[in-house]
């Protein structure tokens, strides 16, 4: 599955959409990229996946570029709560996912 | 419908020693995968089960094992227990064994602290 990069860190104000941009240019056509997110010391929390299209749910918005070499995840409205690592996993054939590093995103007051 | 749960959420135990924990998945996913995070190597993919074979398997010594039973529930077994050991470990359940476009849903995992 291909590697993606990521920021180590970002900041956002409470109230404003939180941009978290991930790089994975070596993508094959057939994989998908997740993101999921984790409070400290809980277990990761599944946000949102998709494969060329743009995607939305009840938590955030998948933004992935046409070319689909990197992508954006948004979180509309940044809360306090929404303080994690967020995760950006590029997934295909592999049976698992494959965590980096990934953005610790402070929301700050 | 209830998330991933994990038993026990903590545990001390000594060198030597050997420790089962224990994950049930949500109603109706059959397939159970198991992670192992540590501040130095991050989350770390250990194995993952499916209608009660091993489907997968991390790059671990042997005395990281698992087993998966007919009602999905898993368990996973680390025998002679070392300091590097102590980490927190999670277990992930999903539908099906789809790769691709099948998302894993986390429990809250279970913190094993070696003496």
């Amino acid at each position: 599955d291909a590697k993606t990069t990521q920021p180590p860190s970002m900041d956002c104000a409470e109230g404003r959409a939180a941009n978290l941009p991930c790089n994975h240019s070596t993508i094959s056509g057939n994989e998908y990229v997740y993101w999921y997110r984790q409070i400290h010391s809980q277990g990761p929390q599944y946000i949102i996946h998709g494969l060329k299209n743009n995607e939305t749910n009840e938590m955030a918005s998948l933004i992935i570029t046409e070319d689909r070499k990197s992508s954006t995840l948004i979180l509309p409205h940044a809360t306090l709560r929404d303080t994690a690592v967020y995760y950006c996993i590029v997934r295909g054939s592999a049976r698992q996912l494959t965590f980096g590093s990934g953005t610790q995103l402070t929301v700050l007051p | 419908k209830a998330g991933v749960t994990q038993t026990p959420r903590y545990l001390i135990k000594t060198r030597g020693q050997q420790v089962t924990l224990s994950c049930s998945p949500i109603s109706g996913h059959r397939s159970v995968s198991w992670y192992q995070q540590t501040p130095g190597q991050g989350l770390q993919f250990l194995f993952e089960y499916f209608s009660e074979t091993q489907r997968n398997k991390g790059n671990f010594p042997g005395r990281f094992s698992g087993r998966q039973f007919s009602n999905s529930r898993s368990e996973m077994n680390v025998s002679t227990l070392e300091l590097g050991d102590s980490a927190l470990y999670l277990c992930a359940s999903s539908l099906s064994d789809r790769v691709g476009d099948n998302e894993q849903f986390f429990g809250p995992g279970t913190r094993l602290t070696v003496l």
